[in-house]
């Protein structure tokens, strides 16, 4: 199984600053997406992180807000920009090896903008 | 698109069993997972079962999954104070990420 690093593991931020976390997967994986978990709500998928090209999001979340990096199948950055109190949330990176595997998590980012 | 159901809250005594249950709408769903969250902390992946089988056993974690329903569930035998959470039920299919239900609050009480 992979094991996913990601940091920093919390934050707290000052509105209209922004915030790139990272994670760090110690084998190559295919596939490796980000989530945001609002506080008392489920995941919702923000994006997958594609190697070496633009990011796919999801409706009602944009590049320009969320910009990704994956420069190879080991690491992946998620930015939050001009942070508001409404992006406080846990914001976790996710990766899988194939179709048919497992998917793992990092132990996820608590955003808290003041 | 894809939805997962689940219930939001379940309060059990100790040592009695829990099942938390979940539903599912993609019938091409091929992989189907249970994860745990505590306070504060992170997803802890507690079991996963390909589409192809319908029950899978691990120590005191029983998995059902009824494909011609779309259900699934977990049951946790003998359960501890210590098994207090939030049980997500997720699933996925192909290259696409996951996709969670909204979670199931499981209370132990002593």
């Amino acid at each position: 199984s992979a094991v996913i690093s990601q940091k920093p593991s919390r934050d707290i931020c000052q509105r209209g600053t922004s915030l790139t976390i990272q994670c760090q997967v110690d084998s190559q994986v295919t596939m490796m997406f980000w989530y945001r978990q609002q506080p008392g709500q489920s995941l919702t998928l923000i994006a997958t992180a594609n190697q070496g090209s633009e990011a796919t999001y999801e409706s009602g979340f944009v590049i320009d807000k969320f910009p990704i990096s994956r420069p190879n199948l080991t690491f992946s950055t998620l930015t939050v920009s001009n942070m508001s109190p409404e992006d406080s949330s846990i914001y976790l990176c996710s990766g899988r090896t194939d179709m048919n595997t497992e998917a793992f998590f990092g132990q996820g980012t608590r955003l808290t903008v003041v | 698109g894809e939805d997962v159901e689940q219930s939001l809250f379940l309060s059990v005594r100790e040592g009695d069993s829990s099942v938390i249950n979940c539903t599912y709408t993609d019938s091409s769903s091929t992989y189907l997972y249970w994860y745990k969250q505590e306070p504060g902390a992170g997803l802890q992946l507690l079991t996963y079962i390909f589409s192809n089988m319908d029950m899978k056993q691990d120590q005191r974690l029983t998995v059902l999954l009824n494909k011609k329903d779309k259900h699934l569930s977990l049951r946790i035998a003998d359960t501890q104070t210590g098994d207090s959470a939030i049980y997500f039920c997720a699933e996925t299919a192909g290259r696409r990420a996951l996709t969670f239900g909204s979670g199931t609050r499981l209370q132990v009480q002593p």
